[in-house]
């Protein structure tokens, strides 16, 4: 069975600052990975997604991620961090057979300082 | 910018009464989704359709949920009868058919059982 582990569930960075958000899955053979965020009182958005290819994967809002099978990753990243990326962030694993069936992490939430 | 609707947003309920939540997807998107997201954990896929037909329901509660999607458009979950642990916001999601169609949420409905 698929699973995704977010270790850290709340993280406070200052804007302007770095950020990245870990994730880690655990699936046998090559899987689907996605990041979502999620603003209070709204649905999830999709920030990017990784399928095949190219290990780094260029999203939505100025963050990226990137895909290490031998360390079961998928870490998040965003070399300057604004106030409005203020939220909570979900990593997701699916299988190849059925990309839609995504098993999601608990979610990290990030607090930015101003 | 289309949108997936979802009513009511908010909805509070008795344990042992019966309630229910609609969805209506983007225009186009044969596949819908419905999660439960409880309180500081990521959604859990709760049923998928394809057009009106369910993909999977493995992890639907089938005793008390029950899901339709009678004309492969607008949705419906059931909740009969409702109990405390039910507690949560339920999330629908739809998306063009196919493998890495992304999925685009609503704003999710809150309900509260008393």
């Amino acid at each position: 069975a698929q699973s995704v582990t977010q270790p850290d569930i709340h993280i406070t960075v200052s804007e302007g600052a770095s950020l990245e958000l870990r994730c880690n899955y655990s699936y046998g053979a090559t899987p689907y990975l996605f990041w979502y965020v999620q603003s209070p009182g709204q649905g999830l958005q999709l920030l990017l997604k990784y399928f095949s290819g190219d290990t780094l994967v260029q999203g939505i809002k100025g963050f990226e991620a990137e895909f290490k099978r031998s360390q079961s990753s998928f870490n998040l990243r965003k070399p300057s961090v604004h106030w409005s990326d203020a939220a909570e962030y979900f990593c997701a694993v699916a299988s190849n057979t059925n990309a839609g069936k995504s098993t999601f992490g608990d979610g990290t939430t990030l607090t930015v300082k101003p | 910018e289309a949108e997936v609707a979802q009513s009511p947003r908010y909805k509070i309920t008795e344990k042992s009464q019966a309630v229910a939540f609609w969805c209506d997807p983007i225009s186009g998107h044969a596949t819908l989704y419905w999660y439960r997201q409880i309180l500081g954990q990521g959604p859990e896929l709760l049923v998928q359709f394809q057009d009106e037909s369910v993909v999977d329901d493995s992890q639907l509660p089938k005793d008390r949920f029950s899901a339709e999607r009678l004309k492969g458009v607008d949705s419906t979950l059931k909740i009969q009868p409702a109990e405390l642990g039910d507690s949560a916001m339920y999330l629908c999601a739809s998306s063009f058919p196919g493998q890495g169609a992304e999925q685009y949420f609503g704003p999710g409905t809150r309900l509260t059982v008393t």
